[in-house]
């Protein structure tokens, strides 16, 4: 079965790098996700990862995969405080008609 | 420009009285996807439709219905609502199946009093 897991909170302050981690385990995932969701809004597709890629990079964003580990990671560097918000993984398989499988959310709280 | 539109951003209904959910999208995209998210979770699939052919998660209660007259256009229907129903709703769009992301629209928080 389908499991995508993340850590519920993290805090750091503005200037620093976030690495907010997940771990998923169909080992046929295809495409990886994080989503942002603000305060009382829908969620933002960030960014989005293919399984056949180690890493992606775009501007302040960087998405690690560890296939072996099924462990994926998103950081983000000099972290402001507009970027507090909840991160969500989520996974897909290509083809099938299983929907996305979300994390349970990381609620990211930027300290100035 | 929103892609993924959903009215109203806020919807109070009373207990047991009907309400209808809207969203309509510009991207002409094939599956449109309903979603129930309550406070502090993830967002929990209802169902979705890959153009006509509807899909209900095995799991949702038969209180939740939905319709898509068109492409653009896309209703959940809560034939009867309870005070557990109350939650934000999400919509959500992709290309196809598995090999493109969803695009979502910033949800309807529906309350039920």
């Amino acid at each position: 079965g389908e499991d995508v897991e993340q850590s519920l909170f993290l805090s750091v302050r503005e200037g620093d790098s976030s690495v907010i981690n997940c771990t998923y385990t169909d080992s046929s995932s295809t495409y990886l996700y994080w989503y942002k969701q603000e305060p009382g809004a829908g969620l933002q597709l960030l960014t989005y990862i293919f399984s056949n890629m180690d890493m992606k990079q775009d501007q302040r964003l960087t998405v690690l995969l560890n296939k072996k580990d099924k462990h994926l990671s998103l950081r983000i560097a000099d972290t402001q405080t507009g970027d507090s918000a909840i991160y969500f993984c989520a996974e897909s398989i290509e083809g099938s008609a299983r929907q996305l499988t979300f994390g349970s959310g990381t609620q990211l709280t930027v300290l100035p | 420009d929103a892609m993924v539109i959903q009215n109203p951003r806020y919807q109070v209904t009373q207990f047991g009285k009907p309400v209808t959910l809207s969203c309509s999208q510009t991207l002409n995209h094939n599956v449109m996807y309903w979603y129930q998210q309550k406070s502090s979770q993830a967002p929990k699939l209802l169902f979705h439709y890959y153009d006509k052919d509807f899909n209900n998660e095995a799991d949702t209660p038969d209180n939740f219905q939905s319709r898509r007259p068109n492409t653009s256009f896309c209703f959940l229907d809560i034939r009867s609502p309870g005070l557990g129903d109350a939650a934000m709703y999400l919509c959500a769009t992709s290309r196809d199946h598995g090999t493109s992301p969803l695009h979502f629209g910033n949800g309807t928080r529906l309350t039920v009093t």
